[in-house]
């Protein structure tokens, strides 16, 4: 069965930096894209960033460049999204998802999420 | 960057009835089209990839079709537990961007 399972969230104040992470289980880690999608509170979903399965080709929103990092490490089968320079609007709810695909969406696995919340 | 509208935003329905549900891409995104179902308090599930094809252990009510622009899910005879938020999201190329959402309730 796959699981999906994130880590990292919490309360940050405006210019502070926190790491999700993802654990993943249940499938072949390297062979799949992954993808962090956020939703903040009562909105809806927005893609957030994705790296492909081999970790060679990163993608971010517009959003969050040059402020947000993906990156996975296939020993650990577990994926980050480390997160630098918040803003009050990066609060939301982060999913890990789990892509169909070795390039990317759809995405067939989401975990439960995390929620990030930015604020003084 | 191509955009994804969705509607109607909110859509009325009783249990038994038909739903249909549009998305319409501002460029063509081929068949690179999928829907995804959220319920309050739960993660997304993937329904539709591919425009028309039934992610893993989906019932049969649920059906896409479209190609090009113009995407419809359909929901063929609502059960209570299909009350929820209904997204399409494109995946031609990056970004893969989310519509609005449709929120099918309760007539």
């Amino acid at each position: 069965e796959v699981q999906l399972l994130e880590s990292g969230g919490g309360l940050v104040q405006p210019g502070g930096s926190l790491r999700l992470s993802c654990a993943a289980s249940g499938f072949t880690f390297s062979s799949y894209a992954m993808t962090w999608v956020r939703q903040a509170p009562g909105k809806g979903l927005e893609w957030v960033s994705g790296i492909t399965g081999s970790g060679g080709s990163t993608y971010y929103a517009d959003s969050v460049k040059g402020r947000f990092t993906i990156s996975r490490d296939s020993s650990k089968n577990t994926l980050y999204l480390q997160m630098n320079s918040l803003r009050a609007e990066d609060t939301a709810v982060y999913y890990c998802t789990k892509d169909k695909s070795p390039l990317g969406p759809p995405s067939d696995c989401w975990g439960l999420g995390t929620l990030v919340t930015v604020s003084s | 960057e191509i955009v994804m509208t969705q509607s109607p935003a909110t859509l009325s329905v009783s249990p038994g009835e038909r739903a249909t549900l549009s998305c319409r891409a501002s460029q063509s995104v081929s068949s690179k089209l999928a829907w995804y179902q959220q319920k309050p308090g739960q993660a997304p599930r993937l329904l539709i990839y591919g425009a028309s094809t039934r992610a893993t252990g989906i019932p049969a009510r649920f059906s896409g079709s479209g190609s090009g622009t113009e995407f419809t899910l359909t929901i063929s005879s609502l059960q209570s537990e299909d009350f929820a938020v209904y997204y399409c999201q494109k995946y031609d190329n990056w970004p893969p961007s989310f519509g609005p959402g449709t929120k099918v309730d309760i007539k």
